[in-house]
């Protein structure tokens, strides 16, 4: 029962270095996501994908780039890490891309820019 | 700018006592979706409201949406330490392709 896999759990970077976050789930979802999660600022919708091939922007998507090349897989990429970056970053599925479907966290990946 | 809002953003209570949380929307939401956060996990999933005026009950957890789907409820009767965590409301914008989470509310129960 993997469900949604995120990696690192911890990472340090230094500022102007580049790093991806790996998330797989394996229930065969449509919708994926990356959120962060800053204090008092609840959870931020960064990008998002309905499917393989096809991605959107969030909330707060500048200084992310993300990929969907295959329906298990959504790595989140930092081209140029800034410490405003600094956060707790959630991958997340849900089984379709329409309201009302439960949507099912990774673990969590703590990210610090120093 | 955040769609849903939820007050308060922290609540400390004594165990046994009872504890809210309200969500906001400035839209009419199709559903809205609460879920839980232990100090250090993820968010795991609660319950989903649909209908206007809906009310839901789990165990001590009751979750009201309101009338003209733009407000939502989470009450805990008689809290226990189990409860503490953070708990968010999540709607969904627009096609329902993006899911806008609140601000969520940190529950803090003092034994």
């Amino acid at each position: 029962n993997a469900g949604v896999t995120q990696t690192p759990k911890f990472q340090v970077l230094k500022t102007g270095q580049s790093m991806t976050l790996q998330c797989a789930q394996d229930m065969n979802h449509e919708y994926m996501s990356w959120y962060r999660q800053d204090p008092g600022m609840g959870l931020r919708l960064i990008h998002y994908s309905v499917g393989a091939g096809i991605t959107d922007q969030g909330e707060v998507p500048n200084g992310y780039n993300v990929s969907r090349s295959t329906t298990e897989d959504f790595p989140l990429r930092l081209l140029s890490a800034a410490p405003s970056q600094t956060s707790v970053y959630f991958c997340a599925s849900s089984f379709r891309a329409s309201s009302g479907n439960t949507i099912y966290f990774g673990e969590g990946s703590w990210l610090t820019v120093v | 700018g955040q769609q849903v809002m939820q007050i308060p953003q922290y609540q400390h209570v004594q165990e046994g006592e009872d504890f809210t949380t309200y969500c906001n929307s400035s839209t009419t939401l199709s559903n809205i979706q609460w879920y839980k956060q232990r100090p250090g996990g993820h968010p795991v999933f609660l319950i989903q409201l649909v209908k206007s005026g809906e009310v839901k009950k789990q165990k001590r957890l009751t979750f009201q949406f309101g009338e003209a789907k733009k407000n939502s409820s989470l009450h805990i009767t008689a809290t226990q330490t189990t409860d503490v965590g953070t708990y968010f409301c999540a709607g969904p914008k627009g096609t329902g392709n993006q899911f806008y989470f609140g601000t969520g509310t940190s529950l803090t129960v003092i034994p």
